[in-house]
Parts: structure tokens; sequence; C-alpha cells
């Protein structure tokens, strides 16, 4: 069971927004950044939103993240089919002094 | 193009031993702190080990202290990962991550290791 809690899966249609939350403790969001990362079996992961909520460049501005005491939550508006992956949250925890990654959430597009 | 190409996964019997290697190439390695990352079968992602810049400083996840050791030689643009007493539970699909601005921004394509009989 990860320290970072995610909903194991979600699901959206095309065209529909959707959002993931990541809920973890004072020792990790609470007093650290958050970042997210998209994967799809097979691939490299791919940084998704940095420092709770910048994106790099080249990630459409259709995912968006935010931050919240000791949660934060990744939003995808309009999805689309190639939305479909695995995704994570992380974060350093002070307290265990390691990087912390939530258990992921399947994203399915309908 | 910035690109890690990570090499060196294997079967390998439990108690034994692996070394990775990880190849940087499109930015100035040694600019960079640099971390493995892993992802058992079926299961998400496990942060391993993280090495600064300049090799000063190793930090590990308590499930590779006293077994792995993370190294780079920044002359020849490599990350290493050497690991021993290997576990079943070691069986993992292992990534090569770059950090910046205290995120993961750039990541291999991995490299299997199955620790079995």
């Amino acid at each position: 069971q990860s320290v970072l809690t995610q909903p194991p899966s979600a699901s959206g249609t095309p065209g529909q927004g959707v959002t993931i939350s990541c809920s973890g403790s004072s020792s990790n969001i609470g007093s650290n950044s958050v970042h997210w990362y998209q994967h799809l079996p097979g691939t490299a992961p791919k940084l998704l939103i940095y420092r709770d909520d910048r994106r790099p460049s080249g990630v459409p501005d259709r995912f968006s993240g935010s931050k919240s005491g000791t949660s934060a939550s990744l939003a995808i508006s309009g999805l689309r089919s190639e939305d479909e992956a695995d995704y994570y949250c992380a974060a350093w925890d002070d307290s265990l002094s390691t990087w912390l990654f939530g258990g992921g959430t399947k994203l399915t597009v309908l | 193009e910035v690109q890690l190409v990570e090499s060196g996964g294997d079967l390998v019997q439990p108690g034994g031993s692996l070394r990775l290697s990880c190849a940087a190439s499109g930015f100035i390695f040694s600019n960079y702190w640099m971390y493995w990352v892993r992802q058992p079968p079926g299961k998400g992602l496990v942060w391993v080990s993280r090495i600064k810049n300049d090799g000063s400083g190793t930090t590990y996840a308590d499930s590779a202290k006293g077994r792995f050791t993370i190294s780079r030689d920044n002359a020849k643009n490599t990350l290493y990962l050497q690991m021993s007493s290997l576990r079943a539970e070691d069986t993992a699909v292992y990534y090569c991550v770059r950090g910046r601005e205290g995120a993961f921004d750039i990541w291999g394509q991995g490299t299997m290791v199955t620790v079995s009989s």
C-alpha cells in the first residue's frame, strides 16, 4: 500500500474532463512539491506536471495540476483516446527520506 | 536529442549480482542529479536510488540499502547501478532518470531484471 494514495482507476468519454486525486501527509505533499507522470505500458514514463502545477514544454494545456494541504490533483480536460494510460503522482517525504510514488491510476477513455 | 539508454538487464539467480548501465546523450550529463526507478511486473513505480551531479552524495531506498550501489562516470556520460544479493522481489523494469527542477524529467526506456532460479 502506497503512502501516496490514488484511486486505482478513472474513466471518461472523449471530450469530457476527469480529475485524479493524490492524498498524502504533512511530511510529503504537505511540505514538498508534487509531480505527475503519464505512463503507457512498454514506453518510458513522461513528466506531465512538476512543482504542483507547472507544465513542461510540449505538454498540452489540457493537463493541469493543483495542490491544497496534503492533497493534490491532476485534471485532464477534453479527453482524447491517447490519454489512456497510467498516471502517477510523486513527492519527496521528509520523514522517510525517500521519494514516494502513488500507486497509480489507470485512466480509461471509453 | 536528449536520451537515456539503459543496458545490462538479465536473468540472474537469487543471491547473484548484476550491473546496470545508462548512457546519456544530448545534454551536459555532469550538470544533473540522476536516479534509478523500478517497476515490478504489474505494479507501480518505485524509487531506488539517487546520485548528485558530481557523484558526491548518494541516497537509497530502504529496499536497496546495503545491496545496491549507484555511481556515475561523468567523463563517459554514464550512470551505473551495481546490484548484489539479488532477491525475487528485485524483479522489475529498471529506469534511468534525469532530475530537473525537483522532478524526474527524462526517462529511459528501461531494462528488465529478472531474479529467478
